[in-house]
């Protein structure tokens, strides 16, 4: 019930092109989720982040959409470059679930921008 | 920089040696978190500290793992008698519990191990 599901496990889009990356979750106590950018040999760094009681977030060229009832949420990247080649992690706080506030992540979408 | 740090950045030894790790969280945060990720796959957690008390500590944190943030400030973990299953990417988060209405986990570089 802690699992977050992340589709597809990898996207190529051309340069200009929308790329858009799917999670989806069981346990309605998350209370935050986050969408974090790595590149290898690095650390995963936050990109953007919504709260279940917004539908959509925008910063820039991404976008967050949050579907409360069917527990699904999206990341949009708009006008994709090249430099935006990276894997993405969604993930899911779990709140007052437990003290922790830790994060369940999921299982990676690497993104190719062709030029 | 403010940002959290880790160190080292890369660890190779043998099957059976010990390691440890250390992070220096940002300043500010009294909340340090241990994730655990391998090739391909997201970070797992593995354990938490608010200030210098460790919180929670999931199953993958066998009694070979021991985490210690004294004093409330850097950490460090030790893995006892290394195994090859060990290997993996050991990452290291901190966030703050005032502030902002999110209190966002800003992750270091990892150290990444490798055991022979």
């Amino acid at each position: 019930q802690q699992q977050v599901k992340q589709s597809p496990q990898s996207l190529i889009v051309q340069k200009g092109g929308i790329s858009i990356i799917n999670c989806a979750y069981e346990n309605t106590a998350f209370d935050y989720f986050p969408w974090y950018q790595q590149f290898p040999g690095k650390g995963p760094a936050l990109l953007i982040a919504i709260r279940p009681d917004v539908s959509e977030k925008k910063e820039g060229r991404f976008t967050i959409s949050f579907n409360k009832s069917a527990k699904q949420f999206s990341l949009h990247i708009m006008d994709s470059q090249p430099g935006d080649s990276a894997t993405y992690f969604c993930a899911a706080r779990t709140g007052v679930m437990d003290s922790s506030y830790k994060l369940i992540f999921g299982s990676g979408t690497r993104l190719l921008v062709r030029p | 920089d403010t940002g959290v740090s880790q160190d080292p950045r890369h660890k190779i030894t043998k099957r059976g040696q010990n390691v440890t790790f250390r992070c220096d969280p940002i300043s500010e945060h009294n909340r340090l978190y241990w994730y655990r990720q391998t090739l391909g796959q997201g970070p797992e957690f593995l354990t938490y500290f608010q200030n210098e008390a460790q919180l929670e500590k999931s199953r993958l944190l066998s009694d070979r793992f021991s985490a210690e943030r004294p004093k409330g400030s850097f950490s460090t973990l030790e893995i006892q008698r290394t195994e090859q299953g060990d290997s993996a990417m050991y990452l290291c988060a901190s966030s703050g519990t005032s502030g902002s209405s999110y209190n966002e986990q800003f992750f270091g570089p990892g150290t990444r191990l490798t055991v022979l």
